[in-house]
This record gives structure tokens, C-alpha cells and sequence, in this order.
């Protein structure tokens, strides 16, 4: 099976640096994804990395080390459209079925 | 970009009663389809995935006979909750894959409410 493991809830101030982390266990590993959700709305896709390292889009970055089984969401400058749900989630490989995290809670607040 | 249209976006029932929820890929083809549903402040959960032309794949513990999924062409798969009930309340949504590294489209999802 797959599980990955996500905070429930962030906390940060407007303009600060936040970093999300997930870590997983899977029967095989295909990439991490990234994807923001706000109440009520569809998750929108961030980010993906398919290798170890740092992929950056903008004032998202995300991060991988298949050693650890962990990634991470850094999401810098933050603003207040970014409170929102943060999830990360792996694919099955053939079956391509996207398995989510538990999913982060983001609040900024002023 | 690869857009998924969902309908409804919201639905009230009685219970006892059945609901089709609709899924669009609008500009490419969608071979599968993936269905979620989602309890308020909880994760995504794969439900199952559609397969165009054949039968869906259905996750451990899904009912396949509750949650009737239709895949009849390569742009529109339907989930149908039949004899819906108060539990099966949520928030119900698709998805499809645009490329390896282009994520997954998802619908607009759908929030059922049996009553």
C-alpha cells in the first residue's frame, strides 16, 4: 500500500518563507507531487519532482530525497490567497492512480 | 490547458434516491479517469478509476453496486451513487492525467447532500 504523512495544520504571517514536509511509504515510488486546494475548490497541481532535488516554479519550491522518503513544499513570500489546503501524492506507476497525503492546513495570517 | 468539466456542481437528494454525476475531458481524450471523494477537512480518496470501454477499477472497500461508474467514450465517464444515503454525503470529484510532469486535471467536484 501507500501512505504519506503530512502536518495538519501551518500557521505563518504574511511575507514569510513555509516549508510543508511529507514523507511516505509506497510499494513503489514514481514522483511527488504537489497540489493546493481551497475550501470547496478542485486541487489545483504545483509542483512535481520525479528526481532527488529542488525544483522551483516561482514562489513555490519543492524538494526530494527518495533515500529519506521525503519531500517538501517551500512556499516563500507568503500572501493571504495562500491559506489554502496543501497536499502531496505519488502515482501508482502503471495504474497512474494518484494517492494524496493527508493534506497541510495552511493559515497566514496579517 | 487540459480542462475537466463537472456537473452538477452541487446536488440535494432524498435518500433512497439516485444521483449521476457527469465528467468531461474538453480539449483531449481521457482514456481513464480517476473518482475521488472527499469528507469536510480530510484527504482525497481514490474511489476508482474508469476505463474507457471497459470496466472500473474499484478501490478496497468501495461498492462497486452503490458507486456505478460509466466510461462510454473517451470524454465523458459518469459516477452514479445509487440509493443514495445521509453517509454518502461529500464531496465527490474527478480527475485526469495530463502528462508525467503536468499533474493531474481535476473536475470542479460535485457536493452531495442526502437528505
Amino acid at each position: 500500500g501507500q501512505s504519506l504523512e503530512q502536518p495538519s495544520e501551518v500557521t505563518a504571517v504574511e511575507g514569510a518563507i513555509v516549508q510543508i514536509n511529507c514523507t511516505y511509504q509506497t510499494s513503489g515510488f514514481y514522483g511527488l507531487s504537489w497540489y493546493q486546494q481551497h475550501d470547496g475548490g478542485a486541487p489545483t497541481f504545483l509542483s512535481y519532482n520525479a528526481l532527488d532535488g529542488l525544483e522551483e516554479t516561482g514562489r513555490f519550491s519543492s524538494f526530494l530525497s527518495r533515500s529519506d522518503s521525503y519531500g517538501y513544499l517551500l512556499l516563500q513570500e507568503l500572501q493571504m490567497k495562500d491559506s489554502a489546503s496543501y497536499f502531496c501524492a505519488t502515482n501508482g506507476g502503471a495504474t497512474n492512480k494518484l494517492i494524496f497525503g493527508t493534506g497541510t492546513l495552511l493559515a497566514v495570517q496579517p | 490547458g487540459a480542462v475537466v468539466s463537472q456537473h452538477p456542481s452541487w446536488v440535494i437528494c432524498k435518500s433512497g434516491t439516485s444521483v449521476k454525476i457527469e465528467c468531461r475531458s474538453l480539449d483531449f481524450q481521457a482514456t481513464t479517469m480517476f473518482w475521488y471523494r472527499q469528507f469536510p477537512k480530510q484527504s482525497l480518496m481514490l474511489m476508482a478509476t474508469s476505463n474507457e470501454g471497459s470496466k472500473a477499477t474499484y478501490e478496497q472497500g468501495v461498492e462497486k453496486d452503490k458507486f456505478l461508474i460509466n466510461h462510454a467514450s473517451l470524454t465523458l465517464s459518469t459516477l452514479t451513487v445509487t440509493s443514495a444515503h445521509p453517509e454518502d454525503s461529500s464531496f465527490y470529484i474527478c480527475s485526469a492525467r495530463v502528462g508525467p510532469s503536468s499533474g493531474y486535471t481535476f473536475g470542479s467536484g460535485t457536493r452531495l447532500t442526502v437528505v
